[in-house]
């Protein structure tokens, strides 16, 4: 089983809301990351957490605040985004940060919209 | 990570092989070559990956040169179903942060 949960898979969202994305795995991952993909463009890496640790911020804003509870769970709250920000946002995750020939599995995403 | 190119577009009969080419001339020796595709608003999908050696498993095979400086991703009887875009990555695969930077990809289009 290599499954990556996300919800909710559609967001709408105002420009002075606070609204949460969340992304579980099953799988005993200890690595779990955040990417963010525009339209017709690739992936980007936001974030990445190691044993529920923050490892990586690839210079995110603020209004994006990550959190990893557990070692099952990965969340991105979200508060004052701009229309700009309306993307996928796709969680994925790996056995470990490092270590040989580690795959990444990712979810399926979550639509965002912010109106 | 090193750099990948690949191209962006490419055609292929259903039924037939499609061969997509990789370039990565700047491979390190530690570095591992990934292969993801993602169709259509949907989220990536891993296939395959390598260092040396070719590899095979259900879904692709992965060739990969003696110099490692490219690498083909073949799937052997391509369905519409594998219409997607399909990444190829280089990253290091230990000692470092696991990052997977993706590039442009290559826009499968398979045709009845």
């Amino acid at each position: 089983d290599t499954e990556v949960t996300q919800t909710p898979k559609h967001l709408v969202m105002g420009m002075t809301n606070k609204k949460s994305l969340k992304c579980e795995q099953h799988m005993g991952h200890r690595a779990m990351y955040w990417y963010k993909q525009k339209a017709k463009k690739p992936p980007e890496l936001m974030f990445v957490y190691s044993y529920e640790k923050l490892s990586i911020n690839e210079s995110v804003p603020s209004r994006f605040s990550p959190e990893c509870p557990n070692s099952s769970l990965l969340n991105l709250h979200l508060h004052a985004l701009q229309p700009e920000d309306s993307a996928l946002y796709l969680c994925a995750s790996s056995l470990q940060l490092g270590g040989s020939g580690n795959t990444i599995y990712f979810g399926e995403g979550s639509w965002l919209t912010v109106v | 990570d090193a750099k990948t190119t690949q191209p962006p577009s490419m055609d292929c009969a259903e039924g037939r092989a499609a061969n997509l080419p990789c370039n990565h001339s700047t491979i390190s020796g530690n570095e591992y070559v990934y292969w993801y595709r993602q169709i259509h608003s949907q989220g990536p999908q891993y296939i395959i990956h390598g260092l040396k050696n070719n590899e095979t498993n259900e879904m692709a095979s992965l060739i990969i040169t003696e110099d490692r400086k490219s690498s083909t991703l073949i799937l052997p009887h391509a369905t519409l179903r594998d219409t997607a875009v399909y990444y190829c990555i280089v990253r290091v695969g230990y000692g470092g942060y696991n990052k997977l930077i993706f590039g442009a990809g290559t826009r499968l289009a398979v045709h009845p």
